[in-house]
């Protein structure tokens, strides 16, 4: 079984200011970790991933998120949010990475960024 | 990237009607895909996975009978919402992952909001 746990349902940052996004996962298998972005009426965009390897991820955007497998988390983070960033964001895992394997999402974190 | 495509984007529709929603893999094959549902300000939730030429895997406490799946060739699957009522209204979304490229990424659809009248 595996589950996810985003801290923090409403985020609210400066423009400029860091943004971090926690997010805490429960897994039986070594995971995969996701980071997705979701702005109004649309679907998601991926942000980055962990499988593998190094465990600081770089995504798009300017974001990055770092997998502690001590902590079980995979927190998001920015140096500098942008008006842009505003968005819903989703932390996901799955126990595997062939194409039937599912994804199990945190309930998100509203980011708001105040000018 | 992949793209996935949803279609349509919205719909209205009475209580009592039928409603379907595509969603196609673009460029890509898919062999299985999944169709969320998500209601306003909450997470998406797994309705069921889609598995190219047999029957769909439905999560617990979906009705199978009223939200049927199809998914008939390798790059589109189909979720017809059966005798839609108020309550079925909702964000649905579709994903998909590359079978053969191996891809870990999974590529969503823009999304469908239903409304049912």
């Amino acid at each position: 079984a595996q589950s996810v746990t985003q801290l923090g349902s409403h985020v609210s940052v400066s423009e400029g200011a860091l943004v971090l996004l926690r997010c805490n996962y429960s897994s039986s298998v070594p995971p995969y970790l996701f980071w997705y972005v979701q702005y109004p009426n649309q679907g998601l965009q991926l942000l980055l991933k962990y499988t593998t390897g190094a465990t600081l991820v770089k995504g798009i955007n300017g974001f990055e998120a770092e997998f502690k497998k001590s902590e079980t988390s995979f927190h998001l983070t920015k140096p500098s949010a942008h008006m842009s960033d505003a968005a819903e964001y989703f932390c996901a895992v799955s126990n595997g990475g062939g194409s039937n394997y599912k994804l199990t999402f945190g309930k998100g974190t509203l980011l708001t960024v105040n000018p | 990237g992949a793209v996935v495509s949803q279609h349509p984007s919205w719909v209205i529709c009475k209580s009592g009607t039928s409603v379907k929603i595509e969603c196609r893999s673009l460029d890509f094959q898919a062999t299985t895909m999944f169709w969320y549902r998500q209601f306003p300000k909450q997470s998406l939730m797994l309705m069921a996975t889609s598995n190219e030429g047999s029957k769909a895997t439905y999560e617990q406490g979906v009705e199978k009978d009223k939200f049927l799946i199809n998914h008939a060739s390798l790059t589109l699957s189909t979720l017809t919402v059966t005798s839609a009522h108020p309550e079925d209204s909702s964000f649905y979304i579709c994903s998909a992952r590359d079978n053969l490229s191996g891809n870990t990424e999974a590529f969503f659809g823009q999304g469908t909001r239903l409304t049912v009248v």
